[in-house]
């Protein structure tokens, strides 16, 4: 099957510093890439909807100056964390779409932020 | 609005028994998909099933069979002859009958798997 990148996998940083995290589709190109979080023992929340070359579609409640999403290539899709405090500290999933396929969406292996 | 609700927050289930995972929906699109997700401890995301909306047949794949009753709305997961490896949190989703397809999860069921 296809396969999807994230980098970094782990990250701790300081409250106040952004964090960027990287979303790669490998093999395939993703003209739609997902972004979820989730909290220990909960479920997936997706926070926002990016397409390639058009800006991305956030759900209610996310705020967008705080996530900032770019997705600059059918590759590629970054998820920047900005002004990181505690309480964004979570595990942020990916997934990505191809084009000729409206069901599969695959994943990423996702990256745990903890923020200090 | 759509919902997908599964009740089972965990359940235990002994070597090579079979066990059913429940998954209740709600959506007033005619069209629509419903895919089963397993999350080991690592956290990957690992597809096992999907069915569609005018699927005729349940999907199997594998040990794995989705019991899905539309006029009941809910597509429940059979595991057969369950392996201390399916010890994991699986979720029920659904794909938003929209151009981009997007999911909305359920809040999970934790499976362990006991000798």
């Amino acid at each position: 099957g296809a396969v999807v990148s994230q980098h970094p996998s782990r990250v701790i940083c300081k409250s106040g510093t952004s964090v960027k995290i990287e979303c790669r589709s490998l093999d395939f190109q993703a003209t739609t890439m997902f972004w979820y979080r989730q909290f220990p023992k909960k479920s997936l929340m997706l926070m926002a909807t990016s397409n390639e070359g058009s800006k991305a579609t956030y759900e209610q409640g996310v705020e967008k100056d705080k996530f900032l999403i770019n997705h600059a290539s059918l590759t590629l899709s970054t998820l920047t964390v900005t002004s990181a405090h505690p309480e964004d500290s979570s595990f942020y999933i990916c997934s990505a779409r191809e084009l000729s396929s409206y069901n599969e969406q695959f994943f990423g292996p996702g990256t745990r932020l903890t923020v200090l | 609005a759509q919902k997908i609700t599964q009740t089972q927050p965990g359940m235990f289930v002994q070597e090579k028994e079979a066990v059913t995972l429940d998954c209740t929906y709600d959506t007033s699109d005619p069209s629509y998909g419903l895919f089963w997700y397993k999350q080991p401890s690592s956290g990957e995301m690992i597809f096992l099933i999907y069915q569609g909306s005018y699927d005729q047949q349940n999907a199997t794949e594998g040990r794995y069979s989705l019991n899905f009753q539309k006029a009941r709305k809910s597509a429940n997961l059979v595991i057969s002859a369950s392996q201390l490896g399916d010890s994991a949190m699986y979720f029920c989703a659904m794909r938003a009958d929209d151009s981009w397809g997007k999911l909305q999860f359920g809040a999970g069921t934790q499976v362990v798997v006991t000798p």
